[in-house]
Parts: C-alpha cells; structure tokens; sequence
C-alpha cells in the first residue's frame, strides 16, 4: 500500500537550518508530483511547496520562498525539504503528501515535527 | 491567492443527524484544463489528513457515501448526511486550481 515517511524533524534553533526527508513505498514515485504541507500547533493546515514528478518545476507559498526549497531523487524515492533560516513561526507538523491526478491530495504521511525555538 | 473561508468554524451535531460545512473561494477554483479543483479533507485528533472528496463531489474509493460534495465557481460544500461517531474532527477544504494551492480555515465538528 501507499506509504509516505518524514524524518529530519527536531528542535532548532532561530536562523538555523534543517532538512525534512520523505520516503515513499508502495508506488512508482517518479510518476507523481509531491508536496509538503505544515501545521502549525493548534492551527490548520497550510501548503508549502510541490514539485513536478520529473523536478522540472516548484512553487512555494510566499512566506518560504527564498528560504525553502524543495527537491527530490527518484533513485532512491525520496523527497526532500531544505529549510534554511528557519524562524519561530516555521515551528509545524510537516506533512509530505502526494500529488494526485486530480488537482488533488491523494496521501499524506504521518507528519514530522519541528520546533524552532532558542 | 485564493482565500478559502469555511463556515461555520464550529459544529455541534447530534449522532444521526445531518451536518454541513460551507467553502467560499475569493477567486474561481476552476483549473486552467476546465477542471474545478475543490477538494475536503477530514482530520481525526492526533492524526494525519485524510481525503474525502475530490473534483467538488467525488468520493475516493472507502469514503462512506453519507458523504458528499457540492457546488460550483466559488461556493462549495459538504454534506454528512447522518453524523456517526468515527466524522468527529475537523474538515478542511482545498483548492487545487493555482498556485499556492491553499486551505480553509477547518471546521470542528464535535457531538453534542
């Protein structure tokens, strides 16, 4: 079955950096797009970045571009997000989730936490 | 960007009643292809997103047809048609239309 794992979560601090990793199973990776979601605690949920299955295009919501950026490696079905001066309010549940084909969300993984804080 | 607003933010209902959260768009949810790209996610305390409704009103295969979905151009919603224990959480609308996709604010729905 489908399955999408986050890893790279933890505490940081303010200006720092860290990089979220998703590994996925259960379906040929290189054929969908993929996104990361975020939560932040006690708050909805909020879009962050996709990229095209073939990485050839990516978008951000306004308030990570240019400290964000999303890749992946579909050798080793994977997905990644490199967060570069990280702030308070960057503090969230990451979710990786998947592109379905109907300008939709068909998965999510089970999320991984991190904390931005001195 | 769109702005999605759901209402009401709260809903308490009773088990085996009907239940129904809007979605308004500030800009047509319609994709460039023709296709409107509106879907609902229901999210149980402690757990990850899980999707509902497609398209505006397709079920993805498991999800029980008490729910269904409605709408068109910026005004969308969702109907349980019995509320059962396991529809507590909150309920979320997205649309998928242009970039940055984004959310509504979520809806609580809690028994009374």
């Amino acid at each position: 079955q489908v399955q999408l794992v986050e890893s790279g979560g933890g505490v940081v601090q303010p200006g720092r950096s860290l990089r979220l990793s998703c590994v996925v199973s259960g379906f040929t990776f290189s054929t969908y797009g993929m996104h990361w979601v975020r939560q932040a605690p006690g708050k909805g949920l909020e879009w962050v970045a996709v990229i095209w299955n073939d990485g050839s295009e990516r978008y951000y919501v306004e308030s990570v571009k240019g400290r964000f950026t999303i890749s992946r490696d579909n050798s080793k079905d994977t997905v990644y997000l490199q967060m570069n001066s990280l702030r308070a309010e960057d503090t969230a549940v990451y979710y990786c989730a998947r592109w379905g084909f109907y300008g939709d969300i068909d998965s999510w993984g089970q999320g991984t936490l991190v904390t931005v804080s001195s | 960007d769109a702005v999605m607003t759901q209402s009401p933010l709260s809903l308490p209902v009773t088990l085996g009643q009907a239940a129904s959260i809007s979605c308004r768009s500030s800009q047509s949810v319609v994709h460039s292809n023709g296709d409107t790209n509106l879907n609902w996610f229901h999210q149980r305390p402690g757990q990850s997103p899980r999707r509902l409704i497609y398209r505006v009103s397709q079920r993805y295969s498991g999800v029980p047809d008490r729910f269904s979905g409605s709408g068109s151009g910026t005004d969308f919603t969702l109907k349980i048609s019995r509320v059962e224990a396991e529809d507590v959480g909150v309920y979320y609308c997205m649309q998928g239309a242009g970039w940055p996709w984004t959310f509504g604010q979520g809806t609580k729905v809690e028994i009374k």
